[in-house]
């Protein structure tokens, strides 16, 4: 079973509209989420931390569920420039905490 | 420019050959991270450094890739004897954190782009 674990998708939306990613991470012990944002040929780059309260940022809204062991991104009002991969990012615990990357989720948001 | 940078950005290589890739970290960044990525898959990390001290290695690290941060700033990947499994984007990124602490964020250079032939 892998760290974490993400649907790959795609997710084809169009404008305008709400969509969900969610992520499932094996680690209880498992400290500190994030979700970072990569477009075709590029690095990923920080879309937001993830808090156990839940967070929003603008469109963007994350969630922790630590007793179910998975995080989730929200994006609402969809924008063409949304379209990307969605890197969910669990720090693991080992002799120190690495970051550990799921596969992504690839999300296109037609007109 | 004060990012992450990576050099080459791109590297063409016949197996068996040895390459080496450099990273340049932003400059008050004391941790250091190399992964490696495939195309459709997440970044897989390789081996972190926090200042020039090593301190993880990915157990599905081969033999044939060792790294360096000599003197806690820029660093070096080496990856002996080539094979075409090796072709990937290899991604450099750091950030700044005490020991122990796990909630840093991530900044990644550009890449450099690996073919192996």
């Amino acid at each position: 079973r892998k760290e974490v674990e993400q649907d790959p998708g795609p997710f084809n939306v169009p404008e305008g509209a709400t969509v969900a990613f969610n992520c499932t991470y094996s680690n209880s012990a498992s400290q500190s989420f994030f979700w970072y944002r990569q477009d075709c040929r590029k690095e990923p780059k920080l879309l937001m931390s993830v808090y156990s309260s839940g967070n929003e940022d603008g469109r963007f809204t994350a969630q922790l569920n630590r007793a179910s062991q998975y995080i989730s991104l929200l994006i609402r009002d969809s924008k063409l420039s949304d379209s990307a991969t969605y890197l969910c990012v669990v720090n693991t615990p080992g002799g120190s905490y690495i970051p550990t990357f799921g596969r992504g989720t690839s999300l296109i948001v037609h007109p | 420019d004060t990012g992450v940078s990576q050099d080459p950005r791109h590297k063409i290589t016949k197996r068996g050959q040895n390459v080496t890739f450099r990273c340049d970290p932003i400059s008050e960044h004391n941790r250091l991270y190399w992964y490696r990525q495939t195309l459709g898959q997440g970044p897989e990390f390789l081996t972190y450094f926090q200042n020039e001290a090593q301190l993880e290695k990915s157990r599905l690290l081969s033999d044939r890739f060792s790294a360096e941060r000599p003197k806690g700033s820029f660093s070096t990947l080496e990856i002996q004897r080539t094979e075409q499994g090796d072709s990937a984007m290899y991604l450099c990124a750091s950030s700044h954190g005490d020991r122990g602490s796990h909630n840093e964020k991530l900044f990644f250079g550009s890449g450099t782009q690996l073919s192996v032939l």
